[in-house]
């Protein structure tokens, strides 16, 4: 059973765009969202990350967007650059609030930022 | 803080030979979760400890699978038997106790010939 549904697949910015990336999720006992990146031969690094009791969070060029009552969130990356080019997860876990728990992934974007 | 180790980074074994790797987490993070991923998909959780205490399997794990963590602080997955659907990226990640953030290692990629 797929928990979390992560789109696009596959998507292509041009330098200094907003790349925005999807996800959806059905279990409502999830309670800490985080986004990971991956590049090529490397384990995923955590990006950003949020929980239900906020509609949005910045760090940087990055920010999340949660809506609770449709379950949804979404990552934007703001004025994209070609380092940014890689894969990206969304996760979800519950009972966070306890420590990390286990998490469950999206299938992943690939994200290519074109000079 | 030197992260997450894993090692061999690749390993490429004959089918039905049994294999093992070792996970290094972060210096006193007290939770270790081992995860697999095959190409072009998330990764998917195989199985978590605490401390030295095994806490939870995933279905994933089959009885040819076993994962150990000895006095608390490595771990080890070992696959006995292997088969070429056994080939992915297995990923260790630790996290500290009462803390969100899991911080992965760079993976150990299995190719099962």
């Amino acid at each position: 059973q797929q928990q979390v549904k992560q789109s696009p697949q596959s998507l292509i910015v041009q330098k200094g765009g907003i790349s925005i990336i999807n996800c959806a999720y059905e279990n409502t006992a999830f309670d800490y969202f985080p986004w990971y990146q991956q590049f090529p031969g490397k384990g995923p690094a955590l990006l950003i990350a949020i929980r239900p009791d906020v509609s949005e969070k910045k760090e940087g060029r990055f920010t999340i967007s949660f809506n609770k009552s449709a379950k949804q969130f979404s990552l934007h990356i703001m004025d994209s650059q070609p380092g940014d080019s890689a894969t990206y997860f969304c996760a979800a876990t519950s009972g966070s609030i306890q420590g990390a728990q286990k998490l469950v992934f999206g299938q992943g974007t690939r994200l290519t930022i074109n000079p | 803080d030197t992260g997450v180790s894993q090692n061999p980074r690749h390993k490429i074994t004959k089918r039905g030979q049994n294999v093992t790797f070792r996970c290094d987490p972060i210096s006193e993070h007290n939770r270790l979760y081992w995860y697999r991923q095959t190409l072009g998909q998330g990764p998917e959780f195989l199985t978590y400890f605490q401390n030295e205490a095994q806490l939870e399997k995933s279905r994933l794990l089959s009885d040819r699978f076993s994962a150990e963590r000895p006095k608390g602080s490595f771990s080890t997955l070992e696959i006995q038997r292997t088969e070429q659907g056994d080939s992915a990226m297995y990923l260790c990640a630790s996290s500290s106790g009462g803390r969100t953030e899991a911080f992965f290692g760079q993976g150990t990629r299995l190719t099962v010939v």
